[in-house]
């Protein structure tokens, strides 16, 4: 069975940093692409960035760059979202998601975790 | 960047009804579309892939339908367990990719 456990949120202070973890199993985790979704309180998705199976590729939404780090630790089963300079409205449950291809050789989204929430305020 | 509508915003039926979602993007993303639904205090869970592909476990009474910048979510005959919220997602310029603002199926 797949399972995605996040972990790492709460609350922070506006322009502080916050280190998000997501512990896989029941698959082989090195072979997947991953990505973060967030959702802020009451609206709704928003993809956050992606990284490949063997971290060479990262891609981020424009509202993160600079600010947000993705990686993985391949031998611990480990996904991260290293997040700095926080701003209110990064605040969110921020999801762990897996990426699969598809039959048309793109990826989508088909398993995810609980979520972790972050709330950034003073 | 792409832009997903989805219409309406809230959809009341009651169960049994057959309910239609749409999802609108601003320019074609061929058939690179899903489907997720979402129950209050749960992870999205995916339903529909490709545009058309029912993923695995969901039921028949879930299909997708469409392709370029036009899709259907139809849900034939609503169980009580459908009552969600629906989110389309495209991923055309993967590994990037943009989701719509959801629809609320609620009971009418």
């Amino acid at each position: 069975e797949v399972q995605l456990v996040e972990s790492g949120g709460g609350l922070v202070q506006p322009g502080g940093s916050l280190r998000l973890s997501c512990a896989a199993s029941g698959f082989t985790f090195s072979s997947y692409w991953m990505s973060w979704v967030r959702q802020a309180p009451g609206k709704g998705l928003e993809w956050v960035a992606n990284i490949k199976q063997d971290g060479s590729e990262k891609y981020y939404v424009d509202s993160v760059k600079g600010r947000f780090t993705i990686s993985r630790d391949n031998a611990k089963n480990s996904l991260y979202l290293q997040m700095n300079s926080l701003r209110a409205e990064d605040t969110a449950v921020y999801y762990c998601a897996r990426e699969a291809r598809t039959d048309y050789d793109i990826f989508q989204i088909d398993y995810w975790g609980q979520g972790t929430l972050v709330t950034v305020s003073s | 960047e792409i832009v997903l509508t989805q219409s309406p915003a809230t959809l009341s039926l009651s169960p049994g009804e057959r309910a239609t979602l749409s999802c609108r993007a601003s320019q074609s993303v061929s058939s690179y579309l899903a489907w997720y639904q979402q129950k209050p205090g749960q992870a999205p869970r995916l339903l529909i892939y490709d545009a058309s592909n029912r993923a695995t476990g969901i039921p028949a009474r879930f299909s997708g339908s469409g392709s370029g910048t036009d899709f259907t979510l139809t849900i034939s005959s609503l169980e009580p367990e459908d009552f969600a919220v629906y989110y389309c997602q495209q991923r055309s310029n993967w590994p990037r990719g943009t989701f719509g603002q959801g629809t609320k199926v609620e009971i009418k």
